[in-house]
């Protein structure tokens, strides 16, 4: 499969507890950015990769979370002490930094917060 | 801060006839216009997209228009089928593409047989 893919697809944890998601996007795509989704909404922008350079960070990413892409392949995202307002899907997207720009969404990791 | 309004929420036709989503958006540097289509449990995927140099694109049975001067663009499906049931994702991006997307709250289009 040369899609996007993510791990693990599906993450039940405790209020408190640290979680960490990956993202591994279609190897020659450069750009890889972070959303999350909730029930009824569009994809919400987190933060976004340009290779191993974070360039952009949304107001919506608290200290808790903490994305990386160190070689610039695949990115993880960390969420430390979970809380409630955490639970949702989170979508990884991967695209080249030259047209046509289309972004390319991993199946995303639904994550549930007790 | 950049927002982008879709409206309606929900959207209910009969197979065969025309459906209309409606965006603005409020960054006027935003020069790159996406559609995505998200079916339930699936992935977004994107079905169309439109750059602030073209007034209008069309593809088959779908078509988006641009208004850079109103901030409106617009999807237009047409001979509507049953798979096109879905949500509909519009987003309006800063740069010419792929930076800081900022998606609208969807439309659920519903097309009864």
């Amino acid at each position: 499969d040369t899609g996007v893919s993510q791990n693990p697809r599906h993450k039940i944890t405790k209020r408190g507890q640290n979680v960490t998601f990956r993202c591994d996007p279609i190897s020659e795509h450069n750009r890889l950015y972070w959303y999350r989704q909730t029930l009824g909404q569009g994809p919400e922008f987190l933060t976004y990769f340009q290779n191993e350079a974070q360039l952009e960070k949304s107001r919506l990413l608290s200290d808790r979370f903490s994305a990386e892409r160190p070689k610039g392949s695949f990115s993880t995202l960390e969420i430390q002490r979970t809380e409630q307002g955490d639970s949702a899907m989170y979508l990884c997207a991967s695209s080249l930094d030259r047209p046509p720009y289309e972004q390319y969404f991993g199946p995303g990791t639904r994550l549930t917060v007790t | 801060g950049e927002n982008v309004e879709q409206h309606p929420s929900t959207l209910s036709v009969q197979e065969g006839d025309s459906a209309v989503i409606k965006c603005t958006y409020s960054d006027s540097a935003s020069n790159y216009f996406p559609w995505y289509k998200q079916e339930l449990g699936k992935r977004p995927q994107l079905i169309i997209d439109i750059r602030s140099n073209v007034g209008e694109k069309k593809d088959q049975r779908i078509a988006v228009t641009l208004n850079k001067t109103a901030k409106h663009f617009s999807l237009h499906i047409t001979e509507t089928q049953p798979e096109d049931s879905a949500v509909y994702f519009c987003a309006a991006d800063g740069n010419t593409g792929g930076f800081k997307t900022i998606f609208g709250a969807g439309t659920r289009l519903f097309v009864k047989a």
